[in-house]
């Protein structure tokens, strides 16, 4: 089992609708969880964190924890072609961070 | 500031040559990670420096692999005798641990080629 699991995708959203990206962990202990926007050919850039159960807001961009069903998802509102892109989950336990495949989203115009 | 800094920026190589990649962390940054990342793939850990201490080796994928960090500053990541499978993005990013809890920033990141 890997560590932190994404779907693949890709993920096509039409502008306007919500995106939901998911992300599911097996380490019970991780500490803290991080979602990392990727564009072709550059570099991640974090756009969320949580470690908190619950929701967390940022603009349009809504982090959700379970930590008990040790998943982590990203709501994308609002949806722009802009925000298309690889959507990385990144799990923070014991000093390191792993990360998941990532999800491709693509937002049609 | 200046952010993390990679070098070279692009390397082609043919197999069974050594490589080594450097990365300049943010200044004041303790912690240093290398990253793998094969094309359409995502990122697969290789090694965390963290300080003074002992660096965890554990995502390293053979003894063709070592990466030295002097102090808190500069890192190089060497792979020995490539072969064509380590064709990848490597990628460093450094982290404070302060502010946002282990934020990363990562580097531009080096494209090796193995021909």
């Amino acid at each position: 089992q890997k560590e932190v699991e994404q779907n693949s995708g890709p993920l096509s959203v039409p502008e306007g609708a919500i995106a939901s990206l998911n992300c599911t962990y097996s380490d019970r202990g991780s500490q803290s969880f991080f979602w990392y926007r990727q564009y072709s050919g550059k570099s991640p850039e974090l756009i969320m964190f949580i470690y908190s159960n619950g929701d967390k807001e940022d603009g349009r961009f809504t982090a959700q924890l379970n930590k008990a069903s040790q998943y982590v998802s990203l709501l994308i509102r609002d949806s722009q072609p802009s925000d298309s892109a690889t959507y990385l989950c990144a799990v923070h336990n014991n000093n390191d961070m792993r990360f998941g495949a990532g999800t491709r989203l693509t937002v049609k115009p | 500031g200046a952010g993390v800094s990679q070098s070279p920026s692009n390397k082609v190589t043919e197999k069974g040559k050594d490589v080594e990649l450097r990365c300049d962390p943010i200044s004041g940054h303790t912690a240093l990670y290398w990253y793998r990342q094969r094309l359409g793939q995502g990122l697969e850990f290789l090694i965390y420096f963290q300080g003074n201490s002992a660096p965890d080796k554990s995502g390293l994928p053979s003894d063709r692999f070592s990466a030295e960090r002097t102090g808190e500053s500069v890192s190089t990541l060497t792979i020995q005798r490539t072969q064509q499978e380590d064709s990848a993005v490597y990628l460093c990013a450094s982290s404070s641990g302060q502010g946002v809890p282990y934020e990363q920033y990562f580097g531009p990141g080096t494209r090796l080629t193995v021909t």
